[in-house]
């Protein structure tokens, strides 16, 4: 079965720092792969996506995402993290197939905050 | 404008009462799906629907029924609700089941007493 693991629940950094997200993910090939950011009491907006190709995404807001196969992750990548980017963020997969097929399986999210 | 609507955005309920959660979407998509978030399990996947046909079900129980009036409608209609039943659920579009990419509304926060 299909699985991703956020392993941190929990990110601080401080405003202008690095940051990366992990995520790990289990599927018997190539899935589809994304990251979704849920801000305080909104609903979830699509980061970016890999489908295939270049391993290394790019996102909205200066962020970007490295898919590797031999280490079944996808993280998440900023260079200088700003206040407004303190959300929830999910590491989420699809299968390829598609069609009925096509549900969304999420981790659990990892909680961004940014401190000023 | 907000592209995929949901309402109402907080529902209170008692136990073992009915509610309907209403979502529209205005994106010309033909999929739409539902999605739960609750404090004890990540954000999981209800149901699928494609052309106002339910492709996929991935709730356990029948007290959680999906109703599609119109290509852009896909209402979620639970019964009997019980306190486990609080969370957030959010529906979601994409343009057809074969696209990955799915676009979310804002959610219908439901606490049940």
């Amino acid at each position: 079965a299909q699985s991703v693991t956020q392993p941190d629940a929990r990110v601080t950094v401080s405003e202008g720092a690095s940051l990366q997200l992990r995520c790990k993910y289990s599927y018997s090939g190539t899935p589809y792969l994304f990251w979704y950011v849920q801000y305080p009491r909104q609903g979830l907006q699509l980061l970016l996506k890999y489908y295939s190709g270049d391993p290394v995404v790019q996102g909205v807001n200066g962020f970007e995402a490295e898919f590797s196969k031999s280490n079944s992750s996808f993280h998440l990548r900023k260079a200088s993290v700003h206040w407004s980017d303190s959300a929830v963020y999910f590491c989420v997969l699809s299968d390829p197939i598609g069609g009925s097929n096509a549900k969304l399986t999420f981790g659990k999210g990892t909680k961004l905050s940014v401190k000023s | 404008d907000p592209k995929i609507i949901q309402k109402p955005k907080y529902l209170v309920a008692v136990t073992g009462s009915e509610k309907i959660l209403i979502c529209e979407q205005y994106l010309g998509h033909n999929a739409m799906y539902w999605y739960r978030q609750s404090a004890k399990k990540p954000l999981e996947f209800m149901f699928s629907y494609s052309y106002q046909k339910l492709m996929d079900n991935q709730t356990a129980s029948s007290r959680f029924q999906p109703q599609s009036s119109k290509k852009n409608h896909l209402d979620l209609q639970i019964t009997a609700l019980k306190p486990d039943d609080s969370a957030t659920y959010f529906c979601a579009s994409s343009q057809e089941t074969g696209y990955a990419e799915q676009f979310f509304g804002p959610g219908t926060r439901l606490t049940v007493l």
